[in-house]
């Protein structure tokens, strides 16, 4: 069974950072992307970015380059997300979500459950 | 960038009924939006991908369509366990989601 697993809350000043991670089980982690999506109080989604965790390789929404970096940890199936220069736009919930290459495009079939970040002094 | 504009926002059914909700995209997409539910405090759960295509899994009141820049999404039969918010994905270019629709039992 695929499952993604995130720690349920972070409390963060402004000004700092914060890693949030995502462990994967059930899959060969190396066979897919994982993805990151932001989903702010009462607002929809938005795609933050993505890594190849077979080659370190990254794309980024635009918006979210300086703010965001992904990373991997291949011995234990676990991404990783750095939000940096905390401020109370960044409160929201932000879930992993595995992303596959198929033959009808590239989308994100398995999510974890999110981590809720809360920036605040 | 793509915009997806979602409607409604809300709606409110009865069990057993069937409720749509639409996106349609700021330009033709070539069929590649997904369907989700998403329900408090858990991750969203992938229903329906290239417009029409279930899920493994996922049950058959569950249905989407269209082309272009316009699809539905649609649940028929109405049971308890489908009340949640529904978002539209384009993945055409990029990731853009819908803003949601919340739907409530009446």
């Amino acid at each position: 069974e695929v499952q993604l697993q995130q720690f349920g809350a972070e409390l963060v000043k402004p000004g700092a950072s914060v890693k949030i991670s995502c462990k994967a089980s059930g899959y060969t982690f190396t066979d897919y992307n994982m993805d990151w999506v932001k989903q702010s109080h009462g607002k929809s989604l938005e795609w933050i970015g993505d890594i190849n965790p077979n080659y370190d390789s990254t794309n980024y929404n635009q918006k979210f380059k300086g703010k965001a970096t992904l990373t991997v940890d291949k011995s234990s199936s676990t991404a990783y997300m750095e939000l940096r220069s905390l401020t109370s736009e960044d409160t929201a919930v932000y879930y992993c979500a595995r992303g596959g290459r198929y033959d009808d495009g590239y989308y994100f079939d398995y999510w974890g459950q999110g981590t809720t970040l809360t920036v605040s002094s | 960038d793509i915009q997806m504009t979602q409607s409604p926002s809300s709606l409110s059914a009865s069990l057993g009924g069937k409720v749509t909700i639409t996106c349609k995209a700021s330009q033709d997409i070539n069929k590649y939006i997904a369907w989700y539910q998403h329900k408090p405090g858990k991750g969203p759960r992938l229903l329906i991908h290239y417009t029409s295509t279930l899920q493994p899994g996922i049950p058959s009141r569950f249905s989407g369509s269209g082309s272009g820049r316009d699809y539905s999404f649609s649940i028929s039969n109405l049971e308890p366990e489908d009340i949640a918010t529904y978002y539209c994905l384009q993945y055409d270019s990029l990731f853009t989601f819908g803003a949601g629709t919340k739907l409530e039992l009446k």
